[in-house]
């Protein structure tokens, strides 16, 4: 089946590395996705990673991807107030061209 | 930069009535979708919508429905809106399918 899991909440200190973990099911999955939703506001696109690829790495942002367990991370490097928000993971269904598998999203919590 | 734009960012309605939700995007893209969002559900899609007309069944259909007279329009329709419909609800739109761009939400309370 399909599905995608990560935990509800991360909570972290201002300054320390955050990293929000995610697993998915299907091994076919070619595109996987990090959107970040931050309150009151629609989901943003963070960043992405083929499946071909490791790691993927973008200024405080760096994905890795782990094939074999199908287990995709996002870390955040310097966790800012500025950083507080839902994080969700996705990947692209296999059976169709236009739709996203969603996880339940990780609401990262910054204390001072 | 790609805009979605939803009609309302708050709405109140009462029980049984018939509820329109509008969604607007400006970037000529093909794929249109509507997803609700509950805690700890994440988001569940509705129904999507990959050109004028044309229409599919998304995990939750039931109690809604959907219109793409205009291929920068995607209308969600509640017929008969109900308590257990209040929720967010996220329009988003994509050209190839692969990156989704939302809209700001727009939260529904159903008294």
């Amino acid at each position: 089946g399909e599905d995608v899991e990560q935990s509800l909440f991360l909570s972290v200190r201002e300054g320390d590395s955050s990293v929000i973990n995610c697993t998915y099911t299907d091994s076919s999955s070619t595109y996987l996705y990090w959107y970040k939703q931050e309150p009151g506001a629609g989901l943003q696109l963070l960043t992405y990673i083929f499946s071909n690829m490791d790691m993927k790495q973008d200024q405080r942002l760096t994905v890795l991807l782990n094939k074999k367990d199908k287990h995709l991370s996002l870390r955040i490097a310097d966790t800012q107030t500025g950083d507080s928000a839902i994080y969700f993971c996705a990947e692209k269904s296999p059976d169709s061209n236009y739709q996203l598998i969603w996880g339940a999203g990780t609401k990262l919590i910054i204390k001072p | 930069d790609v805009k979605v734009t939803q009609s309302s960012r708050y709405l109140v309605k009462r029980t049984g009535e018939k509820v329109f939700l509008e969604c607007v995007q400006d970037m000529d893209h093909e794929n249109m979708f509507w997803y609700r969002q509950d805690p700890g559900l994440g988001l569940r899609l509705i129904y999507f919508s990959y050109d004028v007309k044309m229409k599919e069944k998304g995990d939750i259909p039931e109690g809604y429905s959907v219109s793409r007279e205009k291929k920068e329009r995607f209308s969600l329709i509640l017929e008969s809106a109900s308590t257990n419909q209040t929720s967010m609800y996220l329009c988003a739109s994509s050209l190839y399918g692969v990156e989704q761009y939302f809209g700001p939400g727009t939260r529904l309370t159903v008294t």
